[in-house]
């Protein structure tokens, strides 16, 4: 059964410092791997979106890694603003299958 | 850009009553998905839809149905509701052609009292 790990599960950082948040999954045959904003009370926004045959994307100041193999990806995000300040949640797609799995999510504060 | 919009943002019911939550997406995607989230226990599938009128159970249906007639909409229906089903629930599209990228709605706050 697949479970998704985030760690840490808070984090607080000084706004214009480089940060990665960490995503683990226990079962590397996955079909896709998508990253998620959360504001508070509101739905999901994708962020980026990583393929089975990728290694990473790139939206702006975001760059999402994969490495199925060790079962790992990583979000990281450059010169942070507080307007980053969000639940960060990773999600695993599984092949033959339209469902996500899940992490708990990074609660991410950036200090102005 | 992709859209999925919920009937409503907040919601309020007594025990018992019939609650219909409502999902719209206006990509032309195949799949639709309806998930709650309540804190410690993150987003649980409750069903998902690849089709018209078909549907297939998540990870907790119980308590819940759901209805797909036409390909854009896609329906929540708790036929009791119960004080356990206090929650947000979130609604999603994703077209295959795309990797199944999901695109999420702004959620529905329901509180059943």
């Amino acid at each position: 059964k697949q479970e998704v790990t985030q760690i840490p599960a808070a984090l607080s950082v000084p706004e214009g410092e480089n940060l990665v948040l960490n995503c683990s999954f226990t079962d590397s045959a996955i079909y896709n791997l998508q990253w998620f904003r959360q504001d508070p009370g509101k739905g999901l926004t994708s962020l980026l979106l990583i393929q089975s045959s990728q290694r990473e994307q790139t939206s702006g100041r975001l760059n999402a890694s994969l490495d199925k193999s060790s079962g790992r990806s990583t979000l990281y995000i450059a010169a942070s603003q507080p307007g980053d300040s969000a639940t960060y949640l990773c999600a695993v797609g599984m092949d033959s299958s339209y469902k996500l799995i899940f992490g708990s999510g990074t609660r991410l504060l950036v200090r102005p | 850009d992709v859209k999925v919009t919920q009937s409503s943002r907040y919601l309020v019911k007594r025990t018992g009553e019939k609650v219909f939550l409502e999902c719209v997406q206006d990509m032309d995607h195949e799949n639709m998905f309806w998930y709650r989230q309540d804190p410690g226990l993150g987003l649980r599938l409750i069903y998902f839809s690849y089709d018209v009128k078909m549907k297939e159970k998540g990870d907790i249906p119980e308590g819940y149905s759901v209805s797909r007639e036409k390909k854009e909409r896609f329906s929540l229906i708790l036929e009791s509701a119960s004080t356990n089903q206090t929650s947000m629930y979130l609604c999603a599209s994703s077209t295959t052609s795309e990797w199944n990228e999901q695109y999420f709605g702004p959620g529905t706050r329901l509180t059943v009292t």
